[in-house]
């Protein structure tokens, strides 16, 4: 049984740029959430998807979007890319509002 | 604001002893606190829960107490093994908000053999 996996788990890009992350939740969950974690911080909320739409979404500008496909994978988009954007992206996957929340390894982006 | 903070970066063991990790809040509005674990170059692995009814829950060696009116939870491991040595991360799951959760900042556990 595969568990959640996310693609690619480390990419480098330059301010301004655009960055695409995937994710594939584990098997027979349909509710993706997006984390932010800074280094050495907790991770950070950035939103949850739902049958196909955003249900929650945390403290982070519309530069970060998102989308849930009817295969319920993910993606999250990052729009003109800041240094402060660096941090490593994971992807939580659940069955509807359980308590428990898998998470894949995440990816991790660097941007120069 | 910090809701859900872990005033201790790191905490150091050894083999066989207890190992008590801290987390304190601010928000009471929760139905559940969670405990998740991570390894290096690995996402974060769920641990234990509490409901917020509850002040104890015991899984083998983890047990999480919660005590409401400090606004406080600990987790503790007994014994300790150097296989525990990663990052614990509490994690509050608000009411009424999905299950969207908001973690404190981690301690390092490391358990010397």
């Amino acid at each position: 049984d595969a568990g959640v996996t996310q693609s690619p788990t480390h990419l480098i890009k330059t301010r301004g740029q655009q960055v695409t992350l995937r994710c594939s939740p584990k098997s027979g969950h349909d509710t993706v959430s997006w984390y932010q974690q800074a280094l050495g911080q907790g991770p950070q909320f950035i939103f949850q998807y739902y049958e196909e739409e955003e249900r929650q979404r945390g403290n982070f500008p519309d530069r970060f979007s998102g989308h849930q496909f009817p295969n319920y994978s993910s993606e999250l988009n990052v729009n003109a890319l800041l240094l402060g954007d660096s941090a490593l992206y994971l992807c939580a996957s659940s069955l509807g509002s359980s308590v428990e929340l898998f998470f894949g390894e995440g990816s991790r982006l660097t941007v120069l | 604001d910090q809701q859900v903070k872990q005033n201790s970066p790191s905490l150091s063991v050894q083999e066989g002893r207890i190992s008590i990790l801290n987390c304190d809040y601010t928000n009471s509005m929760f139905d559940y606190f969670l405990w998740y674990k991570k390894y290096p170059a690995e996402g974060p692995t769920f641990l234990i829960s509490i409901s917020s009814i509850k002040d104890k829950n015991e899984d083998g060696r983890f047990t999480v107490f919660l005590n409401k009116s400090a606004k406080h939870l600990s987790l503790h491991i007994v014994p300790s093994q150097p296989g525990d040595s990663a990052v614990y991360f509490c994690a509050r799951r608000n009411n009424n908000a999905g299950n969207m959760l908001t973690f404190g900042g981690g301690t390092r556990l490391m358990v010397k053999p």
